[in-house]
């Protein structure tokens, strides 16, 4: 059992360029989040998704797009990578039936862009 | 305007000693609020999560106080470990969705031996 798993965990990307990473899980969660973490600043979401073949805005979805075609996966894509977009992306998930908010977070995918 | 704010910004402590971290919140309407502790280059993970009714709730070493009137929470650690070195993050859920989550910006403590 994986939990959550996260790939790629390290990318260095030039100005323009387009990547995705992945977010794979295998608890059966319904929901899933992307977010990013920054020196200095709490955890803010990206986008996420109440289930397969829906996606929702979150706090700072600028220059992000996503992707839930399966249950399983949740996709973040940069189309052109910015400076700005240098962070640490953290997926999480979670299941509504749980009746508290635990989410269950990957470890991380450390992006920087030059 | 919906935030949640955490003091100290960081500390030091030395081994086996206690040390308090709060949380204050301004979020409306308030569901529930988590801790999470954070070790470096790791995930969040849940230590204790209050509700509006629970005013203390321990695990292990670590207690969780929460004042909804004054809408304030801290954590509470005794005898400190070296291993508690590490990032605690004050999350407070807004209302009933899900993605409605409001993070504190953390408190990065650090244990010398």
């Amino acid at each position: 059992n994986a939990g959550v798993t996260q790939t790629p965990k390290f990318r260095v990307l030039k100005t323009g360029q387009s990547m995705t990473l992945l977010c794979a899980q295998d608890m059966n969660h319904e929901y899933m989040y992307w977010y990013r973490q920054d020196p200095g600043m709490g955890l803010r979401l990206i986008h996420y998704s109440v289930g397969e073949g829906t996606t929702a805005k979150g706090e700072v979805p600028d220059g992000y797009n996503v992707s839930r075609l399966k249950k399983q996966n949740f996709l973040l894509g940069l189309e052109s990578a910015a400076p700005s977009q240098t962070s640490v992306y953290f997926c999480a998930t979670y299941w509504r039936d749980s009746g508290a908010n635990v989410l269950t977070f990957g470890a991380g995918s450390r992006l920087t862009v030059l | 305007k919906n935030q949640v704010e955490q003091s100290p910004q960081s500390l030091i402590i030395l081994e086996g000693k206690n040390c308090t971290l709060q949380c204050n919140y301004t979020v409306s309407p308030f569901s529930n609020l988590r801790w999470y502790k954070q070790d470096t280059g790791r995930g969040p993970v849940s230590l204790t999560i209050m509700t509006f009714s629970e005013n203390t709730k321990s695990n292990g070493r670590y207690t969780a106080t929460l004042d909804a009137d004054t809408k304030q929470s801290s954590l509470h650690i005794t005898a400190s470990q070296l291993s508690d070195s590490a990032s605690y993050i004050c999350v407070v859920r807004r209302g009933p969705d899900q993605g409605n989550l409001i993070f504190g910006k953390g408190t990065k403590l650090s244990v010398k031996p």
